[in-house]
């Protein structure tokens, strides 16, 4: 079983501000097998990154997606005020896993 | 315009049965791998389970193999999770969501809105 661990748990930020998060598997995953999604309180998740790197549909390029191996990280460059939510990495490596969570909030 | 809609949610004690449903519209419902993902209150994203095109490949989380069972129809646009032995921990927001691109595995592009079950006394 691949675990993920996702840090910090809590990222407090301003509006414009750069986020960086963090997910760090037990294990090596294969990045191509890496993803990032978005939740917002009350909604389901939203795909935000798959493949380490590439953007979902419509996800602005503010986001992106970096690492390899057991290392992987989520940057957004400029804040906005809808990116405040809680973010998730996953695995399908191995069966899949998700990380605990990241989430941000507004400083 | 791709609808994933679960359904089946409620309050069931201890050790009762539960059974989700999840109806899709807007795809080629055979053609993809689905997906049953669940969050308890305040909690993270926890996998449950996972159904491949025609079933070829069924998979469990640890806690709940053996008690749960996915099933899918793929003439209803349908996929199922059979909860029998529910425990309160099995306590969450239960999401269908759904395998992008039709692989067998892969990341969840589309997922439905949630159903709560709560198991208790």
């Amino acid at each position: 079983e691949i675990v993920l661990t996702q840090s910090p748990g809590t990222l407090s930020l301003s509006p414009g501000e750069r986020a960086t998060l963090s997910c760090r598997a037990s294990q090596s995953v294969n990045s191509m097998y890496l993803v990032w999604y978005q939740q917002k309180p009350g909604q389901a998740p939203r795909l935000l990154i798959s493949g380490a790197s590439t953007r979902a549909t419509g996800i602005p390029d503010r986001f992106s997606g970096s690492g390899s191996g057991t290392d992987f990280t989520l940057t957004i460059s400029r804040l906005e005020p809808e990116d405040f939510a809680v973010y998730y990495c996953q695995q399908y490596s191995d069966l899949y896993s998700f990380g605990q969570g990241t989430k941000l909030e507004i400083k | 315009e791709v609808q994933l809609v679960e359904s089946g949610g409620g309050l069931v004690k201890p050790g009762g049965s539960l059974r989700l449903s999840c109806a899709v519209s807007g795809f080629s419902f055979s053609s993809y791998s689905m997906n049953w993902v669940r969050q308890a209150p305040g909690k993270g994203l926890e996998w449950v389970s996972s159904i491949s095109k025609r079933s070829s490949y069924i998979y469990y989380e640890d806690s709940v193999e053996g008690r749960f069972i996915i099933s899918r129809d793929d003439a209803r646009n349908s996929v199922y999770l059979q909860m029998n032995s529910l425990r309160a921990e099995d306590t969450a927001v239960y999401y269908c969501a759904r395998v992008s691109r039709g692989y067998d595995r892969g990341e969840f592009d589309y997922w439905g809105q949630g159903t709560l079950v709560i198991v208790s006394s």
